[in-house]
């Protein structure tokens, strides 16, 4: 069964600075995608990042880069140059592609982005 | 997410009444997905329909939950005899193909908030 991890439930960081937020997760099929949602405190759900388990570069979308190390599992997301507006709640996600088409979503980390 | 369309926002409901959760998936798509967020948690997959069909209904509770997808409307998620249990965040989605790679990315709606008295 698929599973992902979040080990931090908070986060803090100083405006600017550079954070990475841990996720490793677990699956038995070679075929996945691994994915980063936001979620301010108004609540709506926002992708941010996909990575494939084939990629052979790991992804990057503006400010967000996924640290994906495929031996050990993990697709940590690294936030460059923080903003105050980055404070949300953040969601990793994975989704076999050989199954079905569900995601299997962490627990989520809270990044505060401190002035 | 802007092109995924969930009502009502917020709905309160008493213990034992129905609520009834609306989506409308980005234009041109015909399959939506639907989670719930409780408190404090990650989405949880309840269910997979295209249109006049569910695909995959292996998240939903036993009872008291059911969900449509008519040719004509919109999905609707609809919960029997609520309790406070129900209380939670219920969110749509309808997914695109990321960036030419294949893969499916789903784009949520704004979620429907629900809140059992």
């Amino acid at each position: 069964a698929q599973k992902i991890t979040q080990t931090q439930p908070g986060m803090f960081v100083q405006e600017k600075e550079a954070v990475t937020l841990d996720c490793t997760y677990d699956t038995s099929d070679p075929s996945y995608g691994l994915f980063w949602y936001k979620q301010p405190s108004s609540g709506e759900m926002i992708f941010l990042i996909y990575q494939g388990s084939y990629d052979q570069q790991n992804a990057t979308e503006g400010r967000y880069s996924l640290n994906f190390q495929k031996a050990r599992k993990s697709a940590n997301l690294v936030i460059s140059a923080s903003q105050l507006g980055d404070s949300a709640m953040y969601f990793c996600a994975m989704r076999d592609w050989g199954g079905s088409e569900k995601l299997v979503f962490g627990k989520g980390t809270k990044l505060t982005v401190n002035p | 997410n802007a092109g995924v369309m969930q009502n009502p926002r917020h709905l309160v409901r008493r213990r034992g009444q129905e609520a009834r959760l609306r989506c409308s998936p980005m234009k041109g798509h015909s399959h939506v997905y639907w989670y719930r967020q409780l408190p404090e948690e990650g989405l949880k997959f309840m269910v997979y329909l295209q249109k006049e069909n569910i695909i995959d209904e292996s998240g939903m509770p036993k009872e008291r939950f059911s969900a449509e997808f008519p040719k004509e409307g919109p999905s609707i998620l609809r919960i029997q005899q609520v309790v406070r249990g129900d209380s939670a965040a219920y969110f749509c989605a309808s997914s695109f193909e990321w960036q030419g790679s294949g893969a499916n990315v789903l784009t949520f709606g704004a979620g429907s908030r629900l809140t059992v008295l």
